[in-house]
């Protein structure tokens, strides 16, 4: 079974703080992915990253940055959070027709 | 631009009751289309998918029809159970290669005994 495993299911960071969130994929998949989930907007992508050290802006890249220095592994960094980044967080990875999704961090930012 | 557009919840329905979430898309070409569930506090994992238009993906009893005509992808199920109760996105991907989804806000459906 494929299995995309975030570092963590709950997060408390206080405003200001800098703040990662890990993502691993055990498939060798080349394409992953960040999103977040809030009420009523659906998933929205932050980023994208098609390839080791490669990565592409998505719909609300602002106030994030990634990193993907192995394929496996694709880090969502927060630079200086803030309350409106309380969200749940959702990675994801993809095979041609197909993502494959993380448990999803609930993060709050206070 | 590319966007999904499904019906607002929440849907509460009895036990054995039909089920039908509307979903409609807009995309340039021929795009894939998705719907993913989402359990209580869980992450998303894929329903049911189809790729061409007029393809019918299914499973667990659900079914979805590729529309290209109306552009949408109605999610259905004959008979629905408590244990369906769950967030419903419809997702396309996007035609660039790197499948990308583009969601839907989500539907909440609550099965009562």
């Amino acid at each position: 079974d494929v299995k995309v495993t975030q570092s963590s299911r709950y997060l408390v960071k206080r405003t200001g703080e800098k703040v990662f969130l890990e993502c691993v994929q055990d498939m060798d998949h080349e394409n992953m992915f960040w999103y977040r989930q809030d009420p009523g907007l659906g998933l929205r992508l932050i980023y994208f990253s098609y390839d080791v050290k490669m990565k592409e802006k998505g719909d609300i890249p602002e106030g994030y940055s990634v990193s993907r220095e192995k394929k496996e592994r694709f880090s969502l960094i927060l630079e200086s959070a803030s309350t409106n980044q309380t969200s749940m967080y959702l990675c994801a990875s993809s095979r041609v027709t197909e993502a494959f999704f993380g448990q999803g961090t609930r993060l709050t930012v206070v | 631009g590319n966007s999904v557009t499904q019906m607002e919840g929440p849907v509460t329905l009895s036990e054995e009751a039909f089920l039908t979430i509307n979903c409609t898309y807009t995309a340039t070409g021929y795009p894939s289309l998705f719907w993913y569930v989402q359990y209580p506090g869980e992450g998303l994992q894929l329903l049911l998918k189809a790729t061409k238009a007029d393809d019918k993906g299914s499973n667990k009893g659900f079914e979805a029809t590729y529309r290209k005509e109306t552009t949408s992808f109605h999610l259905e199920k004959g008979s629905v159970q408590v244990s369906d109760s769950a967030v419903y996105f419809c997702a396309l991907s996007d035609q660039t290669g790197y499948n990308k989804l583009i969601f839907g806000a989500g539907t909440r459906l609550a099965v009562h005994p």
